[in-house]
């Protein structure tokens, strides 16, 4: 079946440190991969995607690409601030059969001043 | 604000009572997605719509569990005979399209506590 496995958290950095956030998936054919953002209170928001082996998703300092080798879609970012604190989850969308998200459990970071 | 609405935000309840939400998308999306999310885990996939039709169903959705959509526009979850169990935050996501590229706005959720 299709699953999304993150890596555990809390992931505790100080600002400015490099950010990596690991995730890979099981699947069957090509689906497109995401990684959603929740802050606090909030809903899940869409941070970044990619469609097919290869291609970058970026979006405010964050970078994810998408490697079918190692089926995999690791979220990094280069200096995390503060306010990059949330819960990231990793989604996969099969795009034929069975359409929907289908999320890791997410983890948490926290960024300390 | 034109995003996915939820109401209510949060709804606490007793064991055995019914309960009902509601879920307003971007307009003209005609995708409508329910998903319900305990704590520490990620968004589980219930049931979608494409227009008024209800095309899939998770085995999570229980005969408990009954969604509509009647005009193609908002949905409605409805819970019967809440139990423990159901306590969670359920989330309604829109999309415009289906296929590669498919990107789902989500609402803010609603949160039910079921004592």
């Amino acid at each position: 079946g299709n699953s999304v496995t993150q890596m555990e958290g809390p992931v505790t950095l100080s600002e400015e440190a490099f950010l990596t956030i690991n995730c890979t998936y099981t699947a069957t054919g090509y689906p497109s991969l995401f990684w959603y953002v929740q802050y606090p209170g909030e809903g899940l928001q869409l941070l970044l995607k990619a469609t097919k082996a290869d291609d970058k998703g970026s979006n405010k300092g964050f970078e994810a690409t998408y490697r079918k080798e190692t089926t995999s879609f690791h979220l990094e970012k280069g200096s995390v601030q503060v306010s990059d604190s949330a819960v990231y989850f990793c989604a996969l969308f099969r795009n034929t059969g069975f359409q929907k998200l289908v999320f890791g459990t997410g983890t948490r970071l926290l960024v300390s001043p | 604000d034109t995003g996915v609405s939820q109401d209510p935000r949060h709804k606490i309840t007793k064991r055995g009572q019914n309960v009902t939400f509601r879920c307003d998308p971007i307009s003209e999306h005609n995708r409508l997605y329910w998903y319900r999310q305990t704590l520490g885990q990620g968004p589980e996939f219930l049931t979608y719509f494409q227009n008024e039709a209800q095309l899939e169903k998770s085995r999570l959705l229980s005969d408990r569990f009954s969604a509509e959509r009647p005009k193609g526009s908002f949905s409605t979850l409805e819970i019967q005979r809440t139990e423990q169990g159901d306590s969670a935050m359920y989330l309604c996501a829109s999309s415009p399209r289906t296929g590669a590229n498919n990107e789902q706005f989500f609402g803010p959720g609603t949160r039910l506590t079921v004592l």
